[in-house]
């Protein structure tokens, strides 16, 4: 069974300080890796994609992915209350496009 | 407007109906799926579609049924719905011509059944 995991949460951050999301998979032939953002009762909104080894910034958001250690995380500096939110890990499996979800890290960033 | 939208947003039925969910996208994806979501489960999928011919099932697809009437159009149905798959629906869309086939989600449909 090809696993995505993450940390339930709640992570809790007080305002403008970087908050740290991680995200674990066991598939190792997985290519591509995305960060959705998710507020309560709401659908899962895209913010980052990443593919390469490495760092990807956009914004105050930072993706890192290390495939040696199937490791991805998520960084979001100077967090604001409405960062507040569950960060879903998803991992795109096999040949067919098929995304497989964690469960999600619930962060709170409190003023 | 909005590029996926899913019909009802809200349903509350009661064991054995059978429910209809409809999906509906302008952004000229060719690829579109079904999801549930579960408290403390995350999103698990139920059925895919690759194009109007293409169907596959996805992981708990037991319970559910599919169509695709269109490009743009994909409904899921529960044909006799009992009360553990109350849960929040997601339909996403893919463009299987893009490189990395990013999936966009609709608002989702609270389904609860009694």
């Amino acid at each position: 069974q090809k696993e995505v995991e993450q940390n339930s949460g709640p992570l809790s951050v007080p305002e403008g300080a970087i908050a740290s999301l991680n995200c674990t998979y066991s598939d190792r032939v997985s290519q591509s890796f995305f960060w959705y953002r998710q507020y309560s009762g709401k659908s899962p909104e895209l913010i980052m994609s990443i593919y390469s080894n490495g760092d990807k910034e956009d914004g105050r958001f930072t993706a890192q992915l290390n495939k040696a250690s199937q490791y991805v995380s998520l960084l979001i500096r100077d967090s604001q209350p409405s960062d507040s939110a569950t960060y879903l890990c998803a991992v795109k499996t096999g040949g067919y496009n098929k995304l497989i979800f964690g469960a999600g890290t619930r962060l709170a960033v409190h003023p | 407007d909005a590029d996926v939208t899913q019909t009802p947003r809200n349903r509350i039925t009661k064991t054995g109906k059978r429910i209809m969910l409809e999906c509906s996208q302008t952004k000229g994806h060719d690829r579109m799926y079904w999801y549930r979501q579960d408290p403390g489960l995350g999103l698990r999928l139920i059925y895919y579609s690759f194009d109007v011919k293409d169907i596959n099932k996805g992981e708990i697809s037991d319970g559910y049924s599919v169509s695709r009437q269109a490009q743009a159009k994909f409904s899921l149905s529960l044909e006799s719905a009992i009360p553990n798959q109350t849960a929040l629906y997601f339909c996403a869309t893919s463009d299987g011509g893009a490189v990395y086939n990013e999936q966009f989600f609709g608002p989702g449909t609270r389904l609860t059944v009694l």
